[in-house]
C-alpha cells in the first residue's frame, strides 16, 4: 500500500513569513495527526484529527499555528507568522483506528529551516 | 508525561545483542516503537498492549511489564542495518500518545 505522502520535503523560509505543509494519509486511515519533531527528540503531538473533525489541538500554538482535513483525507499545517524555534521536522502520522491501538504510519516529513 | 528511554545510545559490533528501555510514571494502556534513520519517517516496528505480552518480529523483539509501568526492546546479534534511533511511544490510553527522546544505537561491523 501507498505510505503517508507528504509535501515539500524541505522548507527554508525567513523569521515572520508563513508556511504551508501538506500529508496524505493511507487510504482508509481515519486518524491523522501531525507532530513535531525538534533535532535529538521525540516527536511531539501538535494535532490529531479523526476523519475530518478535531480530537485533540490542545499542544497547538494557535496563535501562529492552523491546521484543517477538509474532507477527511488529506490534510495541511500552516504556521503563520514562522519563528526561529519553529525550526524542526514536521511529520504527519496516520493510523487505522488510533495510534494508541494500532501504531502509527509516519511519512516521511518536512524539515522547516526559520532563519 | 514523557517516557524516560535508557540507554541514550548504545555501540555494538555485528552480532552483538543489546537492550533498550523504556520507563513510564503512569499506568500504560499501550507501548509502540519505531526505529528512526538519519534524515527518514520513524518505521513502525510492534505495539504492545497492556497484558503482559511479548512480542517478536524478526530479531528484534519487545516485552511489557504494566505492574512495573515500562517496556524493553531486545536486538539480538544486531546487523548493520539495525543502526538508527529507537523511539518509544506510550499511551495512558487509546487516545493520546507521548514518546520518549530515543535511543541512538551504532552497529559496526
Amino acid at each position: 500500500e501507498a505510505g503517508v505522502a507528504q509535501s515539500p520535503r524541505y522548507k527554508i523560509i525567513e523569521k515572520r513569513q508563513s508556511v504551508a505543509f501538506w500529508c496524505n494519509p493511507i487510504s482508509g486511515h481515519a486518524t491523522l495527526y501531525w507532530y513535531q519533531q525538534i533535532l535529538g527528540q521525540g516527536p511531539k503531538l501538535l494535532i490529531q484529527f479523526q476523519n475530518n473533525g478535531v480530537v485533540d489541538d490542545s499542544q497547538l500554538p494557535k496563535d501562529r499555528f492552523s491546521a484543517e482535513r477538509l474532507k477527511g483525507v488529506d490534510s495541511t499545517l500552516k504556521i503563520q507568522p514562522a519563528k526561529l524555534e519553529d525550526s524542526a521536522v514536521y511529520l504527519c502520522a496516520s493510523s487505522f483506528g488510533t495510534g494508541g491501538d494500532y501504531g502509527y504510519t509516519f511519512g516521511s516529513g518536512t524539515r522547516l529551516t526559520v532563519v | 508525561q514523557q517516557p524516560v528511554q535508557s540507554p541514550q545510545a548504545v555501540i555494538l559490533r555485528e552480532g552483538e545483542d543489546a537492550v533498550i528501555n523504556c520507563s513510564s510514571s503512569k499506568a500504560l494502556y499501550s507501548v509502540h516503537w519505531y526505529r528512526q534513520k538519519h534524515g527518514e519517517a520513524p518505521v513502525f516496528l510492534m505495539i504492545l498492549l497492556k497484558g503482559g505480552e511479548q512480542k517478536g518480529h524478526e530479531k528484534i523483539s519487545a516485552s511489557f511489564n504494566e505492574k512495573k509501568q515500562q517496556s524493553s526492546l531486545y536486538l539480538t546479534a544486531s546487523q548493520l542495518s539495525y543502526s538508527g534511533t529507537y523511539f518509544c511511544g506510550t499511551n495512558t490510553n487509546a487516545g493520546k500518545s507521548t514518546f520518549g527522546d530515543g535511543t541512538t544505537l551504532t552497529v559496526k561491523p
